[in-house]
């Protein structure tokens, strides 16, 4: 059982490149996440997705786009990344609202923007 | 809108000495809460939560944590540090609705003096 796959898992950019993460769950969750983790700052939602064909922003989605491409997947895209968008981005999913809810988080991507 | 404080950035503790690591919360409705840990290098992974029932909660590793309403509070404590307790530790909070965001505060690192 993988869980949470997150690619890649290191990446550098020049400042004005564009990328995307991926992130695939096995686990039939309805709702998945995408975080930014920075230094003092816990963890900040940039977008989420509730369910297959919805998404809605977070607390920073300034610089970025997301898709649902199906129930598995989700993926974050930074069009033209900025230095400011270095960080650890996390991708997680679970069911919010149970009383079994748990997030599952995956490895990380750490992406440096030069 | 719901919101997570985290008492000390950052906290030392003997090995063999209590460890108490402070959250607060705000929410307009009663919420779930949780307790993430990341060790260095890698994705958070869930220490125990309290969604409904007994106020105070078992997790892993020898950690418990205790709602208080009236306090709204949810400090999480382990009675004896071990080495391998070092990490980050994350308070979060989410309503008690389906898909509904989690929250997380900023986070306490946790330093294990030997």
């Amino acid at each position: 059982n993988a869980g949470v796959t997150q690619t890649p898992k290191f990446q550098v950019l020049k400042t004005g490149q564009s990328m995307t993460l991926q992130c695939a769950q096995d686990m039939n969750h309805n709702s998945m996440y995408w975080y930014r983790q920075d230094p003092g700052m816990g963890l900040r939602l940039i977008y989420y997705s509730a369910s297959e064909g919805t998404t809605d922003k977070g607390e920073v989605p300034n610089g970025y786009n997301v898709s649902r491409l199906n129930k598995r997947e989700f993926s974050l895209r930074l069009e033209s990344a900025a230095p400011s968008q270095t960080s650890v981005y996390f991708c997680a999913s679970w069911d919010p609202g149970t009383a079994n809810t748990e997030a599952f988080f995956g490895q990380g991507t750490r992406l440096t923007v030069v | 809108a719901q919101s997570v404080t985290q008492l000390g950035s950052h906290v030392s503790v003997s090995e063999g000495a209590l460890v108490l690591l402070r959250c607060n919360y705000s929410s307009s409705v009663p919420p779930y809460l949780f307790w993430y840990v990341q060790y260095p290098n890698q994705g958070l992974q869930l220490l125990l939560k309290y969604t409904t029932g007994a106020t105070l909660v078992k997790g892993i590793n020898g950690f418990e944590a205790e709602f208080k309403k009236s306090e709204t509070s949810f400090h999480l404590t382990k009675p004896s540090a071990h080495m391998s307790d070092a990490a980050e530790y994350f308070c979060a909070v989410s309503r008690r609705t389906s898909y509904d965001k989690v929250i997380f505060g900023p986070g306490t690192s946790l330093s294990v003096i030997p």
